[in-house]
């Protein structure tokens, strides 16, 4: 079946620090790839998406490319502030007849200290 | 444009007690699911539809039940509570055009079972 490991947390950092969130994946056929963004006490947020090999996906600063040779789509940022202090959670879309299905990884909490 | 709207926000219930979710969307999506988000697992999927009067189980679906009467609603019943289902409850919907697609979540509902 399809699945999405991350990175063990929580990842502490101070601002202006370098982020980067790790994610693999597994799935049969060509999956899209996304990374989701959830707040304190707010619902998922959409933060990226790629939908085929070496798409790069961005916004608000951070990156995160499809890499099927190594079956990974990990979280980039140059320098992060107190305000991306959330949750993130890589996901995939197997495609196919798939719609209406994400499988998540199991999340990443993220803290940033002025 | 409301996007998805779940409610209630906040609900407390007595093991062995029922009560259903609601969700509703006013985007015309095709797809809806359920997602439960439990501390150190992500989201998991518990019931999607792929249209009016067509539902599916996902990876979690015991203790719940679904229907589709319309494209708009998908509420989410819980017939007998366990504390097994203390969790926050995320519905969204989903649509495909062409090679685009998009997820929109709801702002969740936090249930505590005792």
């Amino acid at each position: 079946g399809n699945s999405v490991t991350q990175m063990e947390g929580p990842v502490t950092l101070s601002e202006e620090a370098f982020l980067t969130i790790n994610c693999t994946y597994t799935a049969t056929g060509y999956p899209s790839l996304f990374w989701y963004v959830q707040y304190p006490g707010e619902g998922l947020q959409l933060l990226l998406k790629a939908t085929k090999a070496d798409d790069k996906g961005s916004n608000k600063g951070f990156e995160a490319t499809y890499r099927k040779e190594t079956t990974s789509f990990h979280l980039e940022k140059g320098s992060v502030q107190v305000s991306d202090s959330a949750v993130y959670f890589c996901a995939l879309h197997a495609g196919g007849t798939s719609y209406g299905k994400l499988t998540f990884g199991q999340g990443t909490i993220l803290t940033v200290h002025p | 444009n409301a996007g998805v709207t779940q409610t209630p926000k906040f609900q407390v219930l007595k093991t062995g007690q029922s009560m259903t979710l609601q969700c509703a969307q006013d985007m015309n999506h095709e797809y809806m699911s359920w997602y439960r988000q439990d501390p150190g697992m992500g989201l998991r999927l518990i019931h999607y539809s792929v249209g009016a009067g067509i539902t599916d189980q996902g990876e979690v679906p015991n203790g719940y039940n679904v229907s589709r009467s319309t494209t708009e609603d998908f509420p989410l019943r819980l017939l007998s509570a366990a504390p097994s289902q203390t969790s926050v409850y995320f519905c969204a919907s989903s649509y495909v055009r062409g090679e685009n697609y998009g997820y929109t979540f709801g702002s969740g509902t936090r249930l505590t079972v005792v």
